[in-house]
């Protein structure tokens, strides 16, 4: 099993829509979640932490549920600026500080 | 605005060669890493350092070795390149120790290696 689970998509949704995803993450005392955003051929940069109460950034929604090891994020009213890899970020706490697992992705296309 | 360099964007050398990825960050970061990125497989971490002249192995850093003699710069050598590190190669740097402060990485825009 991967440490960090996401669905590779490609989500493909018309502007304006909401559309989530989710990741998996298989060690259970991880304390540090993070979604990145990486556009095709470019670095990725962080789009969000993730608290364990739940954030949210203008459009964008971020929930970590602990007892099922998942983390979400939520775009809503969808942009054709939102099309993207979108990458969930999770510590490895057996790892020391600063391990950081990157899950494959999931690729997001908006059309108009 | 935090800059992470890349000495080249794109490289490509012959099987058996020594190279040399070369990373600079300009905000005074303690932390510095490597990562390769491979289709399906995500980010995957070769080496960090969390200081001059320390380095610690990531999950893949066989074949890899580092070096920081400086505070801003971080190299990635191949010893002896192969065909199986064809790969994209990314840098990035933190502000500090730890992940309970959620500081993000920041990234190089990478460089598209290619060992033929």
């Amino acid at each position: 099993r991967k440490e960090v689970e996401q669905d590779p998509g490609p989500f493909n949704v018309p502007e304006g829509a909401t559309v989530a995803f989710n990741c998996t993450y298989s060690n259970s005392a991880s304390q540090s979640f993070f979604w990145y955003r990486q556009d095709c051929r470019k670095e990725p940069k962080l789009l969000m932490s993730v608290y364990s109460s739940g954030n949210e950034d203008g459009r964008f929604t971020a929930q970590l549920n602990r007892a099922s090891q998942y983390i979400s994020l939520l775009i809503r009213d969808s942009k054709l600026s939102d099309s993207a890899t979108y990458l969930c970020v999770v510590n490895d706490p057996s790892g020391g500080y600063n391990k950081l697992i990157f899950g494959a992705g999931t690729r997001l296309a908006v059309h108009p | 605005d935090v800059k992470v360099t890349q000495s080249s964007r794109y490289l490509v050398k012959r099987t058996g060669e020594k190279v040399f990825l070369e990373c600079v960050q300009d905000m005074d970061h303690e932390n510095m890493f490597w990562y390769r990125q491979d289709p399906g497989l995500g980010l995957r971490l070769i080496y960090f350092s969390y200081d001059v002249k320390m380095k610690e192995k990531g999950d893949i850093p066989e074949g890899y070795s580092v070096s920081r003699e400086k505070k801003e710069r971080f190299s990635l050598i191949l010893e002896s390149a192969s065909t199986n590190q064809t790969s994209m190669y990314l840098c990035a740097s933190r502000r500090e120790r730890g992940v309970k402060y959620n500081s993000p990485l920041h990234f190089g825009n990478g460089t598209r290696l290619t060992v033929t």
